[in-house]
């Protein structure tokens, strides 16, 4: 089947702009993961989804971050009022299982622009 | 605080020869050891694993090595093929209390020379 999937890949918003990333997990996957990689660096995590459960959200920078997952199934990652330091690649991974370990295997990102 | 840390941001190597990247971490608790594998603009893709309770992991030409009193892992590619060239990022986690966040270090660009 498909792989993770990730829309749009690219977005480029205005300072101040609300944007809203959305992750297809490989279907069945029970974890989901969000991660914000900037230039030059390592992925850094953002939350975690187990089915519809978020079980930790301590990565998120601030409370213009927000997650959902209602379904369990897809996501959607929400900035609200975009800074210029929110400029990254936001990735979405999923496992099959939870209580690990399972590789998490990643869609190809999204690149946020805030100009 | 960089728990995990890839000290090397580069590296070239010739084809057919041996590829080593180095990764080290500070943080005790972590169990589980990962490399992945990132082409420009796509996303990181798993290579292989290894679990804290052993000190190799091999696949084919990826042998993973674990030195966990130096906290201290490397991967071996062997022989060097050009499709090796991408950014190779070292990740852990802590499996033990459940949580399966995986922490990066910051990459090593391999360029294999043909």
């Amino acid at each position: 089947g498909a792989g993770v999937s990730q829309s749009p890949r690219y977005k480029v918003a205005k300072r101040g702009q609300d944007v809203a990333l959305r992750c297809d997990p490989i279907s069945g996957h029970v974890s989901l993961f969000w991660y914000q990689q900037a230039l030059g660096q390592g992925p850094e995590f953002l939350t975690y989804f187990q089915n519809e459960a978020q079980l930790d959200k301590s990565g998120l920078p601030s409370d213009r971050f927000f997650a959902e997952r209602p379904e369990g199934s897809v996501s959607t990652l929400k900035i609200q009022r975009t800074q210029q330091e929110d400029s990254a690649v936001y990735l979405c991974a999923s496992s099959p299982l939870a209580g690990g370990p399972y590789e998490q295997y990643f869609g190809p990102g999204t690149r946020l622009t805030v100009t | 605080d960089q728990q995990v840390k890839q000290n090397s941001p580069s590296l070239s190597v010739q084809e057919g020869r041996i590829s080593i990247l180095n990764c080290d971490y500070t943080n005790s608790m972590f169990d589980y050891f990962l490399w992945y594998k990132k082409y420009p603009a796509e996303g990181p893709t798993f290579l292989i694993s290894i679990s804290s309770i052993k000190d190799k992991n091999e696949d084919g030409r990826f042998t993973v090595f674990l030195n966990k009193s130096a906290k201290h892992l490397s991967l071996h590619i062997v022989p060097s093929q050009p499709g090796d060239s991408a950014v190779y990022f070292c990740a852990a986690s802590v499996i033990a209390f459940g949580n399966e966040k995986l922490t990066f270090g910051t990459g090593t660009r391999l360029t294999i020379i043909p």
